[in-house]
């Protein structure tokens, strides 16, 4: 299994600042993710991190706005930049198991609120 | 493309009762996996139950079992003996093939909200 941990477990931030949410993994891993789950929503994947290369967006989601960086095999930091109150969301980051290893792993999220 | 259709926003159920939350999903491939989180008020998402598309036999984890209707594409979730502990938002997900990655993220149902009352 994968036990992950994220930093900061909340914020609250101002309207045009940016916040740097950091993604640790207690082993190896290619491939991370990051989530955004509005209030009241679902979970939408923003991107995949693969280590090495540059981060995959969805559509709707762009890298000036949710740069991510992959440095190595088991951390991973998202900025959310020149927020915005719409930014105020859960954002989680996660792994896949892999392999024969069918479960997908989670992070614990970061609370964000902008005001 | 890929999509789950969780159509109960909420569902209501007293203690001890047994609760059906429905999924459907839809797919082109014959390859996928389907998964049960639930995700209490805290926000962190708890794993609870794996189906694989080619699992001949219904999974079951303790209290929760998954009603795996291939043909219907159905994937319920059945929480037997629900406990005020159960109340949470429940989200059914799909993971497509792996193919040639490492790793595949999850596509999530908009997700039921359950409460369990005494």
């Amino acid at each position: 299994s994968a036990v992950i941990s994220q930093k900061p477990s909340r914020d609250i931030c101002q309207r045009g600042t940016s916040l740097t949410i950091q993604c640790q993994v207690d082993s190896q891993v290619t491939m991370m993710f990051w989530y955004r789950q509005q209030p009241g929503q679902s979970l939408t994947l923003i991107a995949t991190a693969n280590q090495g290369s540059e981060a995959t967006y969805e559509s709707g989601f762009v890298i000036d706005k949710f740069p991510i960086s992959r440095p190595n095999l088991t951390f991973s930091t998202l900025t959310v930049s020149n927020m915005s109150p719409e930014d105020s969301s859960i954002y989680l980051c996660s792994v896949d198991g892999g392999g024969d290893v069918y479960e997908q792993y989670f992070g614990p999220g970061t609370r964000l609120t902008v005001t | 493309a890929q999509k789950i259709t969780q159509t109960q926003p909420g569902m209501f159920v007293q203690e001890k009762e047994a609760v059906t939350l429905d999924c459907t999903y839809d797919t082109s491939d014959q390859s996928y996996g389907l998964f049960w989180y639930k995700q209490p008020s805290s926000g962190e998402m708890i794993f609870l139950i794996y189906q694989g598309s080619y699992d001949e036999q219904n999974a079951t984890e303790g209290r929760y079992s998954l009603n795996f209707q291939k043909a219907r594409k159905s994937a319920n979730l059945v929480i037997s003996a629900s406990q005020l502990g159960d109340s949470a938002m429940y989200f059914c997900a799909m993971r497509p093939p792996r193919g040639n990655q490492a790793g595949t993220a999850l596509i999530f149902g908009k997700g039921t909200t359950l409460s369990v009352s005494s």
